[in-house]
This record gives C-alpha cells, sequence and structure tokens, in this order.
C-alpha cells in the first residue's frame, strides 16, 4: 500500500527566508504526487503536481517541487517565504480503484505546519 | 468560476441527535468523496461516489451513511453524532474516465464545514 511520509511536523521560518517542506512518498508504481496547503479552517488548495516528464515542477504562488525517485522524495521548496504563506502543507500521493466503479485516492502524508515570523 | 460548495460552513448538533452536511460542485465531475478531519491531522477518506456507486472506506463507521441525488450534489449523514466525530468535514471532486489519466488524481476540494457536537 501507498504512504507518504513528512518528517517536519512543525517548521519555522522568516519572511523572506527560503524554505525547504520534505515528503516522501512509498508507491510500487510511478507516483502521481502532489502538494496541497491548507489555510486554517478552510479547505484543501492544490499547490502542484507531478505526473511524468521534467522532475522539477513549478506551482502556484511561487513554490516548486523537486521529484527525485532514487530517494523516493518530493521535497517543496520556495526561495522567499512571505507572512501569507503560513498554513498547513500536505504532500500527497495518488493511487488508482482497484475495482471497476472505484475512483483514484489521494493518501496524504500527517502535514507539516509552516509558522512565518516577521 | 467552477466550484466546491459546502453547506453549512459551520454546524453544531447535539450528541446524539442526526445531522446532514451538504456538498455541491459546477464542475461535472463524476466523482465526490467526503472526507474527515481531526485538528493537526491528515484529512481521512470517509467514503466516494463514483458516477452513482458508492464505496465505502473499510474503516468507516456504519453511524456515517452518504447520498447523492445527482452529479452536482452529494450528503454526508451522521445518524447519532457522538462527540469523537467533532471535525472538519472536506468534500473533493474529481473527474474519471475508466483511464489511468492524471485529471483522475487532481482533487478539488471545498472549504469544509464545522461540526460541533455538543
Amino acid at each position: 500500500a501507498q504512504s507518504v511520509t513528512q518528517p517536519d511536523i512543525h517548521i519555522t521560518v522568516s519572511e523572506g527566508a527560503s524554505l525547504e517542506l520534505r515528503c516522501n512518498y512509498s508507491y510500487g508504481a510511478t507516483p502521481y504526487l502532489f502538494w496541497y496547503v491548507q489555510s486554517p479552517g478552510q479547505g484543501l488548495q492544490l499547490l502542484l503536481k507531478y505526473f511524468s516528464g521534467d522532475t522539477l515542477v513549478q506551482g502556484i504562488k511561487g513554490f516548486e517541487a523537486e521529484f527525485k525517485r532514487s530517494q523516493s522524495s518530493f521535497n517543496l521548496r520556495k526561495p522567499s517565504v512571505h507572512w501569507s504563506d503560513a498554513a498547513e502543507y500536505f504532500c500527497a500521493v495518488g493511487a488508482k480503484g482497484l475495482n471497476t466503479g472505484t475512483a483514484s485516492k489521494l493518501t496524504f502524508g500527517t502535514g507539516t505546519r509552516l509558522q512565518v515570523t516577521l | 468560476d467552477a466550484m466546491v460548495i459546502q453547506n453549512p460552513r459551520y454546524q453544531v448538533t447535539q450528541f446524539g441527535k442526526p445531522v446532514t452536511l451538504s456538498c455541491s460542485q459546477t464542475l461535472n465531475h463524476n466523482v465526490m468523496y467526503w472526507y474527515q478531519q481531526k485538528s493537526s491531522q491528515a484529512p481521512k477518506l470517509l467514503f466516494h461516489y463514483y458516477d452513482k456507486d458508492f464505496n465505502n472506506e473499510a474503516d468507516t463507521p456504519d453511524n456515517f451513511q452518504s447520498r447523492r441525488p445527482n452529479t452536482s450534489f452529494c450528503f454526508l449523514d451522521i445518524r447519532s453524532p457522538g462527540l469523537g466525530d467533532a471535525a472538519m468535514y472536506l468534500c473533493a471532486t474529481s473527474r474519471e474516465n475508466g483511464k489511468n489519466y492524471w485529471g483522475a488524481y487532481e482533487q478539488y476540494f471545498g472549504p469544509g464545514t464545522r461540526l460541533t457536537v455538543t
């Protein structure tokens, strides 16, 4: 079964500093990988996704992520963090539905809470 | 804009009193998911509809039911809420076409309904 590990529960960075959030996945086939962001009391917003091709993917809000198959990682990065980036970040891996009539599913990591200091 | 809408945003119910949460979508997606998310945890999939086919997760309590009267709407019914059911409930949608294509894995989330049980 697929799984996602986000080793950092909580990260604090200063505004303007660079950011890297770690994500490791376990999946038998080519993974479909996602990063979502969740602001307090809100739903999840898709930041970026990886399906195939270029291993460095660009997302919204200036985020990027790099897929490294040899390390089973899909780390999220941003060169300069803004105070508005403070939120919970979830990494997820997609898996196809096993049977006819079942949809693809996402397995989420436990999330990393980002705090930004001014 | 096409979107996923959840009503109400906040719901307070009494212990044991049935409650229904609503989700609607204008994306015309054929898959709708319900997740439960407790504080500082990852979203946990309860069940999903693939068209009219209902798919329950193995560990979803019988207390949770769902209805999908048409493509646009999906309801989550909690028959006898307990204190442990207090959580954020997230609705999400995706489009499946019976093939393994990237769009099937991309889920669009609503803002969530925060359920309080007193």
